[in-house]
Protein backbone atom coordinates (compact mmCIF):
# COMPACT_ATOMS: atom_id res chain seq x y z
CA UNK A 1 0.00 0.00 0.00
CA UNK A 2 0.80 3.83 -0.48
CA UNK A 3 3.02 4.66 2.29
CA UNK A 4 3.77 8.14 3.44
CA UNK A 5 7.28 9.24 5.87
CA UNK A 6 6.68 11.81 7.58
CA UNK A 7 10.02 13.62 10.12
CA UNK A 8 10.38 14.21 12.40
CA UNK A 9 8.47 12.39 14.58
CA UNK A 10 8.99 15.14 17.51
CA UNK A 11 10.64 18.36 17.66
CA UNK A 12 11.33 20.23 21.17
CA UNK A 13 12.23 23.94 19.88
CA UNK A 14 13.15 26.81 21.88
CA UNK A 15 10.44 30.28 21.24
CA UNK A 16 11.08 31.97 18.36
CA UNK A 17 12.88 29.83 16.03
CA UNK A 18 11.23 28.24 13.06
CA UNK A 19 10.58 24.13 12.56
CA UNK A 20 10.41 22.36 9.39
CA UNK A 21 8.13 19.10 9.20
CA UNK A 22 8.45 17.13 6.32
CA UNK A 23 5.99 14.63 4.68
CA UNK A 24 7.06 12.32 1.62
CA UNK A 25 4.76 9.74 -0.07
CA UNK A 26 7.49 7.16 -1.11
CA UNK A 27 5.57 5.15 -3.31
CA UNK A 28 3.32 7.43 -5.33
CA UNK A 29 2.80 10.60 -6.68
CA UNK A 30 0.67 12.83 -4.21
CA UNK A 31 -1.04 15.22 -5.95
CA UNK A 32 -2.74 17.08 -3.10
CA UNK A 33 -1.16 16.82 0.50
CA UNK A 34 -3.33 17.98 3.47
CA UNK A 35 -2.04 18.95 6.64
CA UNK A 36 -3.79 18.41 9.89
CA UNK A 37 -2.88 19.56 13.61
CA UNK A 38 -4.30 18.14 16.71
CA UNK A 39 -3.88 20.01 20.02
CA UNK A 40 -4.16 17.31 22.85
CA UNK A 41 -6.99 15.85 24.09
CA UNK A 42 -8.71 17.34 20.51
CA UNK A 43 -9.57 16.40 17.31
CA UNK A 44 -7.91 16.60 14.09
CA UNK A 45 -8.53 20.20 12.52
CA UNK A 46 -7.18 21.03 8.51
CA UNK A 47 -5.17 23.27 8.68
CA UNK A 48 -4.36 23.69 4.84
CA UNK A 49 -4.29 22.18 1.46
CA UNK A 50 -1.64 21.94 -1.04
CA UNK A 51 -1.23 20.81 -4.84
CA UNK A 52 1.85 20.27 -6.25
CA UNK A 53 3.34 23.52 -7.98
CA UNK A 54 0.85 26.38 -6.72
CA UNK A 55 0.11 28.02 -3.18
CA UNK A 56 -0.98 26.15 -0.35
CA UNK A 57 -5.05 27.29 0.65
CA UNK A 58 -5.89 27.63 4.41
CA UNK A 59 -8.66 26.86 6.19
CA UNK A 60 -10.45 30.28 8.20
CA UNK A 61 -8.21 31.07 11.21
CA UNK A 62 -4.85 29.43 9.81
CA UNK A 63 -1.85 31.91 9.90
CA UNK A 64 -0.57 31.44 6.36
CA UNK A 65 2.54 33.38 7.05
CA UNK A 66 3.02 31.58 10.76
CA UNK A 67 2.36 28.08 8.80
CA UNK A 68 4.72 27.95 5.75
CA UNK A 69 4.02 25.09 3.34
CA UNK A 70 5.75 24.13 0.16
CA UNK A 71 5.08 21.48 -2.25
CA UNK A 72 7.07 21.66 -4.80
CA UNK A 73 7.47 17.95 -6.04
CA UNK A 74 4.70 15.07 -6.41
CA UNK A 75 6.80 12.97 -3.41
CA UNK A 76 7.19 16.22 -0.78
CA UNK A 77 5.80 18.70 1.14
CA UNK A 78 7.13 20.65 3.83
CA UNK A 79 5.02 22.74 6.94
CA UNK A 80 7.71 25.05 8.39
CA UNK A 81 6.39 26.67 12.21
CA UNK A 82 7.88 30.21 12.12
CA UNK A 83 9.00 31.88 15.16
CA UNK A 84 7.25 29.12 16.92
CA UNK A 85 5.49 29.71 20.52
CA UNK A 86 4.27 27.58 23.30
CA UNK A 87 0.53 27.94 22.07
CA UNK A 88 1.68 26.36 18.55
CA UNK A 89 2.86 22.63 20.45
CA UNK A 90 0.79 20.33 18.97
CA UNK A 91 0.67 16.52 16.93
CA UNK A 92 0.88 17.84 12.79
CA UNK A 93 -0.12 15.04 10.87
CA UNK A 94 0.48 14.84 7.04
CA UNK A 95 -2.19 13.66 4.35
CA UNK A 96 -0.70 12.61 1.06
CA UNK A 97 -3.66 11.87 -1.74
CA UNK A 98 -3.76 10.77 -5.42
CA UNK A 99 -7.18 10.77 -6.88
CA UNK A 100 -6.42 7.39 -8.88
CA UNK A 101 -4.26 5.77 -5.98
CA UNK A 102 -5.83 6.71 -2.69
CA UNK A 103 -4.52 8.39 0.11
CA UNK A 104 -2.48 7.62 3.52
CA UNK A 105 -1.63 9.74 6.50
CA UNK A 106 1.92 10.31 7.79
CA UNK A 107 2.56 9.32 11.24
CA UNK A 108 2.56 12.57 12.78
CA UNK A 109 5.27 15.30 14.68
CA UNK A 110 4.52 16.00 17.80
CA UNK A 111 6.15 19.57 18.32
CA UNK A 112 6.61 20.53 21.70
CA UNK A 113 8.23 24.65 21.99
CA UNK A 114 9.88 25.58 25.47
CA UNK B 1 -21.19 22.23 5.45
CA UNK B 2 -20.11 19.00 7.05
CA UNK B 3 -19.64 18.19 10.83
CA UNK B 4 -19.21 14.67 12.59
CA UNK B 5 -20.58 14.35 15.84
CA UNK B 6 -18.87 12.13 18.38
CA UNK B 7 -21.14 12.62 21.23
CA UNK B 8 -18.78 10.02 23.79
CA UNK B 9 -16.03 11.77 24.77
CA UNK B 10 -14.91 8.78 27.11
CA UNK B 11 -16.11 5.09 27.38
CA UNK B 12 -14.72 3.15 30.05
CA UNK B 13 -15.12 -0.83 30.08
CA UNK B 14 -13.65 -3.78 31.63
CA UNK B 15 -12.57 -6.28 29.30
CA UNK B 16 -14.39 -8.71 27.19
CA UNK B 17 -17.35 -6.01 27.20
CA UNK B 18 -18.38 -4.85 24.23
CA UNK B 19 -18.22 -1.41 23.53
CA UNK B 20 -20.23 0.84 20.20
CA UNK B 21 -19.18 4.01 19.43
CA UNK B 22 -21.43 6.48 18.34
CA UNK B 23 -20.83 8.93 15.05
CA UNK B 24 -23.51 11.20 13.11
CA UNK B 25 -22.65 13.29 10.58
CA UNK B 26 -24.03 16.00 8.45
CA UNK B 27 -23.75 16.72 4.52
CA UNK B 28 -25.10 17.78 1.93
CA UNK B 29 -23.78 15.67 -0.58
CA UNK B 30 -25.14 12.54 -2.06
CA UNK B 31 -21.98 10.84 -2.39
CA UNK B 32 -19.39 10.64 0.61
CA UNK B 33 -17.14 8.36 2.37
CA UNK B 34 -17.64 7.86 6.20
CA UNK B 35 -14.22 6.74 8.28
CA UNK B 36 -13.05 5.31 10.98
CA UNK B 37 -9.66 5.52 12.62
CA UNK B 38 -7.91 4.60 15.60
CA UNK B 39 -5.34 6.28 17.50
CA UNK B 40 -3.50 4.96 20.04
CA UNK B 41 -1.24 6.91 22.30
CA UNK B 42 1.84 7.00 19.75
CA UNK B 43 -0.50 9.46 17.78
CA UNK B 44 -0.43 7.90 14.67
CA UNK B 45 -3.63 7.54 12.67
CA UNK B 46 -5.22 3.37 12.22
CA UNK B 47 -7.59 2.62 9.31
CA UNK B 48 -10.09 0.90 10.48
CA UNK B 49 -13.01 0.95 7.47
CA UNK B 50 -14.33 3.11 4.82
CA UNK B 51 -17.64 3.08 3.56
CA UNK B 52 -19.45 5.01 0.83
CA UNK B 53 -22.57 6.49 1.25
CA UNK B 54 -24.56 4.20 -1.39
CA UNK B 55 -23.25 1.26 1.01
CA UNK B 56 -25.30 0.83 4.16
CA UNK B 57 -24.50 -2.90 4.37
CA UNK B 58 -23.36 -3.57 7.96
CA UNK B 59 -20.01 -5.04 7.88
CA UNK B 60 -17.94 -7.10 10.31
CA UNK B 61 -13.78 -7.60 10.70
CA UNK B 62 -13.17 -9.88 13.32
CA UNK B 63 -14.40 -8.07 16.77
CA UNK B 64 -15.17 -5.06 14.95
CA UNK B 65 -18.37 -4.46 13.38
CA UNK B 66 -20.35 -1.05 11.61
CA UNK B 67 -23.61 -0.18 11.84
CA UNK B 68 -24.52 2.54 8.60
CA UNK B 69 -27.38 3.69 8.77
CA UNK B 70 -28.75 6.48 6.34
CA UNK B 71 -31.86 7.63 7.78
CA UNK B 72 -30.47 8.83 11.23
CA UNK B 73 -27.11 9.66 9.21
CA UNK B 74 -25.24 7.77 11.73
CA UNK B 75 -22.27 5.28 11.56
CA UNK B 76 -21.63 2.94 14.61
CA UNK B 77 -18.93 1.16 15.44
CA UNK B 78 -18.92 -2.17 17.93
CA UNK B 79 -16.00 -3.60 19.33
CA UNK B 80 -16.87 -6.83 20.63
CA UNK B 81 -15.37 -8.45 23.88
CA UNK B 82 -13.32 -5.65 24.17
CA UNK B 83 -9.43 -6.03 24.81
CA UNK B 84 -7.09 -3.80 26.46
CA UNK B 85 -5.25 -3.34 23.66
CA UNK B 86 -7.94 -1.55 21.93
CA UNK B 87 -7.72 1.12 24.68
CA UNK B 88 -7.17 4.49 22.10
CA UNK B 89 -8.80 7.23 20.93
CA UNK B 90 -11.12 6.21 17.91
CA UNK B 91 -12.48 8.79 15.55
CA UNK B 92 -15.06 8.54 12.90
CA UNK B 93 -14.78 10.85 9.49
CA UNK B 94 -16.18 12.29 6.67
CA UNK B 95 -14.93 12.74 3.59
CA UNK B 96 -17.71 14.75 0.94
CA UNK B 97 -15.79 16.17 -1.71
CA UNK B 98 -15.14 14.05 -5.34
CA UNK B 99 -12.55 16.53 -7.07
CA UNK B 100 -9.11 15.74 -7.65
CA UNK B 101 -8.01 18.60 -4.82
CA UNK B 102 -10.18 17.36 -2.22
CA UNK B 103 -9.93 13.68 -2.43
CA UNK B 104 -8.42 12.34 1.03
CA UNK B 105 -9.83 15.63 2.62
CA UNK B 106 -11.63 14.33 6.24
CA UNK B 107 -13.45 16.05 8.33
CA UNK B 108 -12.95 14.34 11.85
CA UNK B 109 -15.26 13.89 14.38
CA UNK B 110 -13.99 15.07 18.38
CA UNK B 111 -13.34 11.41 18.96
CA UNK B 112 -14.29 9.14 22.07
CA UNK B 113 -11.29 7.41 24.12
CA UNK B 114 -12.10 4.12 24.95
CA UNK B 115 -10.34 2.80 28.06
CA UNK B 116 -10.19 -1.11 28.49
CA UNK B 117 -9.19 -2.44 32.05
CA UNK B 118 -7.95 -5.69 33.01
Amino acid sequence: GAVVSQHPSWVICKSGTSVKIECRSLDFQATTMFWYRQFPKQSLMLMATSNEGSKATYEQGVEKDKFLINHASLTLSTLTVTSAHPEDSSFYICSASNFLLGYTFGSGTRLTVV
Amino acid sequence: AQKVTQAQTEISVVEKEDVTLDCVYETRDTTYYLFWYKQPPSGELVFLIRRNSFDEQNEISGRYSWNFQKSTSSFNFTITASQVVDSAVYFCALSEAWTTDSWGKFQFGAGTQVVVTP
